[in-house]
This record gives C-alpha cells, structure tokens and sequence, in this order.
C-alpha cells in the first residue's frame, strides 16, 4: 500500500504569516500533484509536480518536489484568510493516491 | 468541478437500504475513479473504470459495494445494504488518457451518503 504521509494534520495561524506543508511518501510517483478542498466540495488541483528538485509558484505558493520523487513540500508566504481548507498532496501512478491532509486555518 | 456531475449532493438511506451514486464524467473523459472520505480524513481511492471495464478494484470493500461504467450512461457506484459505517462523501473523478498519459484529473462536487 503506498502511504503519503502529511504533516502537519492541523495548522492555525494569523494572517500575514508564512507556512509550509510537507508531503512524504516511502514510494516514487511518476508526478506529484497538491489539491485544496473547501467543505462540502470535491478537490481543485493546485499544481503538478513532475520533475525531481522542480519548484512551481503560484502567486503566493510555492511548490517543491523533492530528488527522489518521494516527498514535496507546499509553502504559503503571508497567508490570507482566503487560504483557509484541507490541502492534498496525491501520488500519481495509474490512480491518484492521496495523502492524509493538511486542514488549515488562517485567523483574520 | 462543474464538468463532473455527481448526485444525488446528498442521499439518507436507513440500515439495510440500498444506496445508488450517479457520477457524469466530463464530456470527452473515459476514465472514471471513485473515491471515499471519512470527515477530517484524505480521500482513500475505491476503483477505477473505463467504459464497460473495471481497471483496478483493489480498494473496494469485497462486499456489499459494486460500480460500473456502462456504455452509455453514467458510472454508478452501488451499496447494498448500507450500515453506518458507510456513511462519508463519496467522489468521482474523470480523466482524459492518451496513449498512457493522463491529462489531468477533475472531481465532482460528491454525494454525501449519511446511513441512519
């Protein structure tokens, strides 16, 4: 079974302040790609990640992917209250493999 | 996510009922994946499906839970006498795969199965 281990569970903090997510897995993924979720809703896909050592930024996010194609970390600068929701991470081999979730809250 | 149609939002079906899940993949899509999450868990992958095939089951419950994609028509995930266990969000998503490559998935908005 391929695990993608996400930490932390839980994240809360004030607006305007920097964060990161980390995204770790004991197997290799063809791509990597990063989801937020809003209650009620289904995922929205953030980014992919598909070449070992890539880093992508998305206005304030920034997405690395590590060598080996195992891990990947997501790092919010100033963070908004608008950021809040459960980050994904996933796997991508013939199925999407998720991690366990980052739920984040940004306090105004 | 409007491209992937899922409904019923949300279904209620006593112990013992039968619980039917309609997923529309987006138009042009032939691969279609369901998946299931517990409040406050990730998203735990249940099967994966082309038209008339199932491509990979290896997280559906050997019991009780069936899913097809038919020819025509939309992917239906079924559960045959639902218990509360059962109850959690229930997502499809679809995709575009060419030659092995995988453009890209797009979920739905889920159904949301509570069991009373």
């Amino acid at each position: 079974t391929q695990l993608l281990e996400q930490s932390p569970q839980f994240l809360s903090i004030q607006e305007g302040e920097n964060l990161t997510v980390y995204c770790n897995s004991s197997s290799v993924f063809s791509s990597l790609q990063w989801y937020r979720q809003e209650p009620g809703e289904g995922p929205v896909l953030l980014v992919t990640v598909v070449t070992g050592g890539e880093v992508k930024k998305l206005k304030r996010l920034t997405f690395q992917f590590g060598d080996a194609r195992k891990d990947s970390s997501l790092h919010i600068t100033a963070a908004q209250p608008g950021d809040t929701g459960l980050y994904l991470c996933a796997g991508v081999k013939e199925k999407l493999t998720f991690g366990t979730g980052t739920r984040l809250t940004i306090i105004p | 996510n409007a491209g992937v149609m899922q409904n019923p939002r949300h279904l209620v079906r006593r112990r013992g009922q039968e619980a039917r899940l309609r997923c529309s993949p987006m138009k042009g899509h032939s691969h279609v994946y369901w998946y299931r999450q517990l409040p406050e868990e990730g998203l735990k992958f249940m099967v994966y499906l082309q038209k008339e095939n199932i491509i990979d089951e290896s997280g559906m419950p050997k019991e009780r839970f069936s899913a097809e994609f038919p020819k025509e028509g939309p992917s239906i995930l079924r559960i045959q006498q639902v218990v509360r266990g059962d109850s959690a969000a229930y997502f499809c998503a679809s995709s575009q795969v060419t030659r092995g490559y995988n453009y890209g998935y797009t979920f739905g908005s889920g159904t949301r199965l509570t069991v009373v």
